[in-house]
């Protein structure tokens, strides 16, 4: 099936700094992208999502930046919390017959204290 | 229901037999997904649901898989013959329109072991 056939990459960042994670997508005339949160043991949750006629978007402690030219998404979570250790997936809305939304390989978040 | 819900939530089963994962998506949304993730890794798209559209299958790793949705209620999934391989976590989800700028919302997960 689509999308992840390789173990995570990990991100380890130090409690109270800021955090990025890149997400590359695949199809140029996807419109909508959403990040999700997964904890171990859950399901994925919602953190933000843009739609394609922005470039960014910001909620609380998280930002989401587009790049439409090199088909480029990322998360920026600002002063990094232990509660914020998870695996980060983004997923993108595919523009064709089915809607279906794609997921993202995956980056595991570890936060150090 | 408030959220999406599967069941069961844990199902071990041996080589060969077959098993039904089920899933109860939040009641209004018309779309439903399935996914598999398998330890560590991603989500696999499987199947997705939309209305009384034909479904799109085209995520199904073999003719073993199957999945049925009743209107824009219940879902099942089916495993034929269960394989090692097919030991994951498989994932429902439901969204109120297509895709279509709406998030999805995810159930807890079936964790399936295959003996």
């Amino acid at each position: 099936g689509e999308s992840v056939g390789l173990h995570l990459p990990t991100l380890s960042v130090q409690e109270g700094d800021n955090s990025i994670i890149n997400c590359a997508y695949s199809n140029s005339a996807s419109d909508y992208f959403i990040w999700y949160k997964q904890e171990s043991g859950k399901g994925p949750q919602f953190i933000i999502d843009i739609r394609s006629n922005m470039d960014k978007r910001q909620g609380q402690r998280v930002t989401v930046l587009l790049n439409k030219t090199v088909k480029h998404l990322s998360l920026q979570i600002a002063a990094t919390q232990p509660g914020d250790s998870a695996v980060y997936f983004c997923a993108e809305n595919r523009v064709d017959s089915s809607y279906k939304l794609i997921f993202g390989s995956g980056t595991r978040l570890l936060v150090r204290p | 229901g408030a959220g999406v819900s599967q069941s069961p939530s844990n199902k071990v089963t041996e080589k060969g037999k077959d098993v039904e994962l089920r899933c109860d998506p939040i009641s209004g949304h018309t779309a439903l997904y399935w996914y598999r993730q398998r330890l560590g890794q991603g989500l696999e798209f499987l199947i997705y649901f939309q209305g009384n559209s034909a479904p799109d299958k085209s995520g199904l790793p073999s003719d073993r898989f199957s999945a049925e949705r009743t209107g824009e209620s219940v879902s099942t999934l089916t495993i034929q013959r269960t394989q090692q391989e097919d030991s994951a976590v498989y994932l429902c989800a439901s969204s109120l329109v297509p895709g279509g700028n709406t998030e999805a919302f995810f159930g807890q997960g079936t964790r399936l072991t295959v003996v």
